[in-house]
């Protein structure tokens, strides 16, 4: 069964504290990871997607790294914006035709100024 | 806005009610998928749909859950005789391609999703 464990549950920062979330998976042959960012009564919002270990994506202040066992969401310099809770996803070469998305329990980043 | 949209975004209910909820997902999207997110969770898989086709239904699905997509655009989730159990965030998704090859992968984009209490 595929699984995600997300690390810390919780993080809290100051404003240009730099630091990292990490999402440990097991999942039989990897598809894709998903990062996504959600914000208080909204619904996930799509970051990045990693497809093979050795693969770096950046957006703004957030850059996401795949190794063969975890993904790590690293925030250079965060601002009290980027508060929310940051979910990974893990889809697996064989969830058949659906493709669904197993996700961890997400990390509530508060960012404080 | 051309995002998933959900109606309604609050429901309140009494517990042996029925509730139905609606999904429009991205006009290209040709797949949709339903989810339901407890506090302090991530969201955990339903229902998919390829096109106006039901193809995977989650063990999480119970007989009181039904999910259709008539014409292969919206969406709708029907709980019958709700139950407190059933009091969560039910969030809908479509997806596009990503990728190609080895790289195939279909990156799914979420609706605001609807909160629904259960008294």
């Amino acid at each position: 069964e595929d699984q995600v464990t997300q690390s810390p549950e919780a993080l809290r920062l100051q404003e240009g504290e730099s630091s990292s979330l990490n999402c440990s998976y097991t999942v039989s042959g990897l598809r894709g990871l998903f990062w996504y960012r959600q914000d208080p009564g909204k619904g996930p919002e799509f970051l990045f997607t990693l497809y093979s270990a050795g693969e770096e994506k950046e957006k703004e202040r957030l850059k996401a790294t795949l190794t063969k066992k975890e993904s790590f969401l690293h925030i250079t310099a965060p601002k009290p914006e980027d508060s929310a809770t940051y979910l990974c996803a893990v889809q697996a070469q064989y969830s058949g035709s659906a493709r669904q998305l197993t996700f961890g329990s997400g990390t509530q980043l508060t960012v404080l100024p | 806005d051309t995002g998933v949209s959900q109606d309604p975004r609050h429901k309140i209910t009494k517990r042996g009610q029925n509730v139905t909820f609606r999904c429009d997902p991205i006009s290209e999207h040709n797949r949709l998928y339903w989810y339901r997110q407890t506090l302090g969770q991530g969201p955990e898989f339903l229902t998919y749909f390829q096109n106006e086709a039901q193809l995977e239904k989650s063990r999480l699905l119970s007989d009181r859950f039904s999910a259709e997509r008539p014409k292969g655009s919206f969406s709708t989730l029907e709980i019958q005789r709700t139950e407190q159990g059933d009091s969560a965030m039910y969030l809908c998704a479509s997806s596009r391609k990503s990728g190609q090859g080895a790289l195939l992968t279909y990156e799914q984009y979420f609706g605001p999703g609807t909160r629904l209490t259960v008294t």
